[in-house]
């Protein structure tokens, strides 16, 4: 079937540290790719999207490729701050209005 | 409305107790869905709507849940004979898009405890 796999958390950084959260993919067909950022007490919000190979998808600073061959979507920032410190779910859809999450990963970014 | 507006915030049900779960999606959005995120889990899809018509009820866990969505516009999830694995963060979210994942909004949703 088609899922979604994160590494677990939490992640925990110093302010300005480099930020890689894995996710790795398996689907039938050519999904589009996403990560959705959770603040707390807030709902999901997209952060970043790739709709097809070697698309990269970046914003805010974050930044994630899609691996066709490798079948991932890594999520990198260069420099983390503290408010980037939220739960961060991968997901994949193919194109049937659904959206496949991965479990989600912490990230906790200390000063 | 400016956002996914999700009522209530929080609801503590007894176990057998029906409840009622409200979306209010972004004004003219299309596209409703429900999810269901347990905690430390990522959300699970339950249903789907395209303006009153529901096309894809697959995630429902069983004949409890029930969704509505009448006028195509607020979104109603109704939980009948709550049992305690029925507590989890219920997720709507609206698309302008027919086909969902491009630009979906979402509620900060409603976090159900049956004790």
């Amino acid at each position: 079937g088609n899922s979604v796999t994160q590494m677990e958390g939490p992640v925990t950084l110093s302010e300005e540290a480099f930020l890689t959260i894995n996710c790795t993919y398996t689907a039938t067909g050519y999904p589009s790719l996403f990560w959705y950022v959770q603040y707390p007490g807030e709902g999901l919000q997209l952060l970043l999207k790739a709709t097809k190979a070697d698309d990269k998808g970046s914003n805010k600073g974050f930044e994630a490729t899609y691996r066709k061959e490798t079948t991932s979507f890594h999520l990198e920032k260069g420099s983390v701050q503290v408010s980037d410190s939220a739960v961060y779910f991968c997901a994949l859809t193919l194109n049937t209005d659904k959206l496949i999450f991965g479990t989600g990963t912490r990230l906790q970014v200390f000063p | 409305g400016a956002g996914v507006s999700q009522s209530p915030r929080y609801k503590v049900a007894k176990r057998g107790q029906d409840v009622a779960l409200r979306c209010d999606p972004i004004s003219g959005h299309v596209s409703l869905f429900w999810y269901q995120q347990a905690l430390g889990q990522g959300p699970e899809f339950l249903t789907y709507f395209q303006n009153e018509a529901q096309l894809d009820k697959s995630g429902l866990p069983s004949d409890r849940f029930f969704a509505e969505r009448p006028e195509g516009s607020v979104s109603t999830l109704k939980i009948q004979r709550t049992q305690q694995e029925d507590s989890a963060v219920y997720l709507c979210a609206s698309s302008s898009d027919r086909v969902g994942g491009y630009g979906y909004t979402f509620g900060s949703g409603t976090r159900l405890t049956v004790v």
